[in-house]
Protein backbone atom coordinates (compact mmCIF):
# COMPACT_ATOMS: atom_id res chain seq x y z
CA UNK A 1 0.00 0.00 0.00
CA UNK A 2 0.58 3.56 -0.17
CA UNK A 3 3.83 4.81 2.70
CA UNK A 4 4.48 8.49 3.73
CA UNK A 5 8.01 8.70 4.29
CA UNK A 6 7.74 11.62 7.23
CA UNK A 7 11.88 13.36 8.55
CA UNK A 8 13.43 13.67 10.39
CA UNK A 9 12.08 11.49 13.18
CA UNK A 10 13.14 13.81 16.03
CA UNK A 11 14.41 17.39 15.79
CA UNK A 12 15.98 19.64 18.49
CA UNK A 13 16.47 22.94 17.89
CA UNK A 14 16.78 26.50 20.14
CA UNK A 15 13.98 28.91 20.46
CA UNK A 16 13.61 31.37 17.75
CA UNK A 17 14.99 29.04 15.17
CA UNK A 18 13.58 27.86 11.63
CA UNK A 19 12.07 24.80 11.01
CA UNK A 20 11.65 22.47 8.32
CA UNK A 21 10.59 18.96 8.13
CA UNK A 22 8.98 17.17 5.09
CA UNK A 23 7.11 14.05 3.44
CA UNK A 24 7.92 12.06 0.29
CA UNK A 25 5.76 8.60 -1.33
CA UNK A 26 6.34 6.71 -4.38
CA UNK A 27 2.27 7.14 -4.84
CA UNK A 28 0.78 10.63 -6.02
CA UNK A 29 -1.47 12.00 -3.51
CA UNK A 30 -4.29 14.26 -4.42
CA UNK A 31 -4.41 16.16 -1.04
CA UNK A 32 -1.13 16.65 1.48
CA UNK A 33 -2.25 17.88 4.73
CA UNK A 34 -0.21 18.83 8.18
CA UNK A 35 -1.32 18.10 11.86
CA UNK A 36 0.12 19.09 15.39
CA UNK A 37 -0.24 16.96 18.00
CA UNK A 38 0.22 18.00 21.62
CA UNK A 39 0.79 15.53 24.42
CA UNK A 40 -2.16 13.86 25.96
CA UNK A 41 -4.07 15.39 22.67
CA UNK A 42 -5.53 14.30 19.47
CA UNK A 43 -3.97 15.91 16.27
CA UNK A 44 -5.21 19.36 15.16
CA UNK A 45 -5.39 20.35 11.27
CA UNK A 46 -2.71 23.04 10.92
CA UNK A 47 -2.67 22.90 6.65
CA UNK A 48 -4.37 21.60 3.87
CA UNK A 49 -2.82 21.13 0.47
CA UNK A 50 -5.33 20.39 -2.70
CA UNK A 51 -3.38 22.02 -5.53
CA UNK A 52 -0.06 20.55 -6.86
CA UNK A 53 2.74 23.47 -6.60
CA UNK A 54 -0.21 25.06 -3.43
CA UNK A 55 2.32 27.27 -1.16
CA UNK A 56 -0.29 28.09 1.64
CA UNK A 57 0.88 30.25 5.33
CA UNK A 58 -0.85 29.73 8.73
CA UNK A 59 0.94 32.26 11.09
CA UNK A 60 4.23 31.42 10.98
CA UNK A 61 3.99 28.12 9.31
CA UNK A 62 4.25 27.32 5.65
CA UNK A 63 3.82 24.47 3.71
CA UNK A 64 3.72 23.30 0.04
CA UNK A 65 2.50 20.90 -2.58
CA UNK A 66 5.27 19.61 -4.38
CA UNK A 67 4.83 19.80 -8.47
CA UNK A 68 5.22 16.19 -8.64
CA UNK A 69 2.76 15.36 -6.18
CA UNK A 70 5.08 13.05 -3.75
CA UNK A 71 6.00 14.95 -1.25
CA UNK A 72 5.06 17.92 1.27
CA UNK A 73 6.84 20.33 3.13
CA UNK A 74 6.34 22.19 6.44
CA UNK A 75 8.50 25.19 7.50
CA UNK A 76 7.86 26.91 10.90
CA UNK A 77 9.80 30.34 11.58
CA UNK A 78 10.97 31.97 14.62
CA UNK A 79 10.10 28.87 16.50
CA UNK A 80 8.52 29.20 20.44
CA UNK A 81 8.18 26.66 23.13
CA UNK A 82 4.44 26.06 21.89
CA UNK A 83 5.83 24.51 19.25
CA UNK A 84 6.70 21.10 20.58
CA UNK A 85 4.94 18.27 19.99
CA UNK A 86 4.68 15.80 17.13
CA UNK A 87 3.83 17.16 13.76
CA UNK A 88 2.38 14.27 10.93
CA UNK A 89 1.93 14.88 7.28
CA UNK A 90 -0.93 12.97 5.66
CA UNK A 91 -1.65 12.08 2.27
CA UNK A 92 -5.02 11.80 0.30
CA UNK A 93 -5.95 9.63 -2.79
CA UNK A 94 -9.05 9.86 -4.79
CA UNK A 95 -11.49 7.71 -4.49
CA UNK A 96 -10.09 6.43 -1.20
CA UNK A 97 -11.66 6.28 2.03
CA UNK A 98 -8.64 7.17 4.57
CA UNK A 99 -5.79 9.30 4.64
CA UNK A 100 -2.24 7.90 4.58
CA UNK A 101 -0.35 9.23 7.40
CA UNK A 102 3.57 9.57 8.15
CA UNK A 103 5.34 8.55 11.26
CA UNK A 104 5.77 11.91 12.65
CA UNK A 105 8.15 14.65 13.54
CA UNK A 106 8.80 15.24 17.05
CA UNK A 107 10.01 18.47 17.69
CA UNK A 108 11.71 19.55 21.06
CA UNK A 109 12.73 23.41 21.54
CA UNK A 110 15.22 24.60 24.23
CA UNK A 111 14.49 27.97 25.65
CA UNK B 1 -20.62 23.36 13.51
CA UNK B 2 -19.42 19.92 13.78
CA UNK B 3 -17.96 18.50 17.04
CA UNK B 4 -16.74 15.02 17.91
CA UNK B 5 -16.79 13.23 21.25
CA UNK B 6 -14.20 10.53 22.57
CA UNK B 7 -14.88 9.29 26.39
CA UNK B 8 -13.29 8.42 28.69
CA UNK B 9 -10.74 10.67 28.61
CA UNK B 10 -8.68 7.41 30.71
CA UNK B 11 -9.18 3.91 31.35
CA UNK B 12 -7.56 1.22 33.62
CA UNK B 13 -8.79 -2.09 33.03
CA UNK B 14 -7.23 -5.54 34.16
CA UNK B 15 -6.05 -8.12 31.81
CA UNK B 16 -8.83 -9.98 30.44
CA UNK B 17 -11.96 -7.71 31.34
CA UNK B 18 -13.79 -5.87 28.61
CA UNK B 19 -13.71 -2.68 26.57
CA UNK B 20 -15.92 -0.14 25.33
CA UNK B 21 -14.73 2.93 24.12
CA UNK B 22 -17.52 5.40 22.72
CA UNK B 23 -17.25 8.51 19.97
CA UNK B 24 -19.68 10.61 18.71
CA UNK B 25 -19.95 13.25 16.27
CA UNK B 26 -22.62 16.20 16.14
CA UNK B 27 -23.07 18.51 13.15
CA UNK B 28 -22.98 15.93 10.45
CA UNK B 29 -24.25 13.46 8.95
CA UNK B 30 -22.68 10.22 7.39
CA UNK B 31 -19.27 10.86 8.13
CA UNK B 32 -16.56 8.81 7.47
CA UNK B 33 -15.39 7.73 10.98
CA UNK B 34 -12.02 5.91 12.03
CA UNK B 35 -10.14 4.58 14.73
CA UNK B 36 -6.39 4.94 15.88
CA UNK B 37 -3.99 3.67 18.38
CA UNK B 38 -1.08 5.59 18.99
CA UNK B 39 2.10 3.89 21.31
CA UNK B 40 3.55 6.07 23.17
CA UNK B 41 5.66 8.66 21.21
CA UNK B 42 4.82 6.78 18.17
CA UNK B 43 3.02 7.28 14.55
CA UNK B 44 -0.70 6.80 14.01
CA UNK B 45 -2.37 3.16 13.96
CA UNK B 46 -5.50 2.76 11.65
CA UNK B 47 -7.33 -0.29 13.45
CA UNK B 48 -10.69 0.61 12.05
CA UNK B 49 -12.92 3.04 9.62
CA UNK B 50 -16.56 3.34 8.60
CA UNK B 51 -18.46 5.01 5.72
CA UNK B 52 -21.70 4.18 7.16
CA UNK B 53 -24.26 2.67 9.14
CA UNK B 54 -22.86 -1.03 9.91
CA UNK B 55 -20.08 -0.76 7.54
CA UNK B 56 -17.14 -1.68 9.33
CA UNK B 57 -13.50 -2.34 7.57
CA UNK B 58 -10.79 -3.65 9.70
CA UNK B 59 -7.25 -3.23 9.14
CA UNK B 60 -5.70 -4.83 11.24
CA UNK B 61 -6.02 -8.10 12.74
CA UNK B 62 -6.12 -7.88 16.90
CA UNK B 63 -8.10 -8.40 19.61
CA UNK B 64 -10.34 -6.09 19.00
CA UNK B 65 -13.88 -5.08 17.34
CA UNK B 66 -15.60 -2.31 16.08
CA UNK B 67 -19.29 -1.02 15.56
CA UNK B 68 -21.74 1.45 13.94
CA UNK B 69 -24.91 1.71 15.53
CA UNK B 70 -25.94 4.68 14.38
CA UNK B 71 -24.76 7.24 11.65
CA UNK B 72 -22.40 9.56 14.39
CA UNK B 73 -21.48 6.69 17.01
CA UNK B 74 -18.40 4.84 16.14
CA UNK B 75 -17.72 1.63 19.24
CA UNK B 76 -14.50 0.22 19.94
CA UNK B 77 -14.72 -3.24 21.71
CA UNK B 78 -12.69 -5.61 23.40
CA UNK B 79 -14.28 -8.47 24.95
CA UNK B 80 -11.03 -9.45 27.10
CA UNK B 81 -8.09 -6.74 26.85
CA UNK B 82 -4.48 -8.17 26.51
CA UNK B 83 -1.61 -6.21 28.06
CA UNK B 84 -0.65 -5.16 24.40
CA UNK B 85 -3.59 -3.15 24.22
CA UNK B 86 -2.73 -0.78 26.27
CA UNK B 87 -2.09 2.64 24.05
CA UNK B 88 -3.74 6.05 23.56
CA UNK B 89 -6.71 5.60 21.23
CA UNK B 90 -7.94 7.99 18.82
CA UNK B 91 -11.35 8.59 16.92
CA UNK B 92 -11.99 10.80 14.33
CA UNK B 93 -14.39 12.14 11.39
CA UNK B 94 -14.36 12.83 7.98
CA UNK B 95 -16.30 14.28 5.57
CA UNK B 96 -15.06 11.89 2.70
CA UNK B 97 -11.63 10.00 2.45
CA UNK B 98 -9.51 12.23 1.67
CA UNK B 99 -10.83 15.36 3.35
CA UNK B 100 -8.76 16.58 6.36
CA UNK B 101 -9.63 14.34 9.65
CA UNK B 102 -11.12 15.93 13.50
CA UNK B 103 -9.90 14.09 15.90
CA UNK B 104 -11.16 13.35 19.24
CA UNK B 105 -9.52 14.33 22.29
CA UNK B 106 -8.30 10.71 23.28
CA UNK B 107 -8.43 7.50 25.13
CA UNK B 108 -5.33 6.63 27.38
CA UNK B 109 -6.32 3.07 28.12
CA UNK B 110 -3.50 1.17 30.52
CA UNK B 111 -4.24 -2.55 30.53
CA UNK B 112 -3.01 -4.17 34.23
Amino acid sequence: GQQLNQSPQSMFIQEGEDVSMNCTSSSIFNTWLWYKQDPGEGPVLLIALYKAGELTSNGRLTAQFGITRKDSFLNISASIPSDVGIYFCAGGIQGAQKLVFGQGTRLTINP
Amino acid sequence: SQTIHQWPATLVQPVGSPLSLECTVEGTSNPNLYWYRQAAGRGLQLLFYSVGIGQISSEVPQNLSASRPQDRQFILSSKKLLLSDSGFYLCAWSPTGTAGYTFGSGTRLTVV
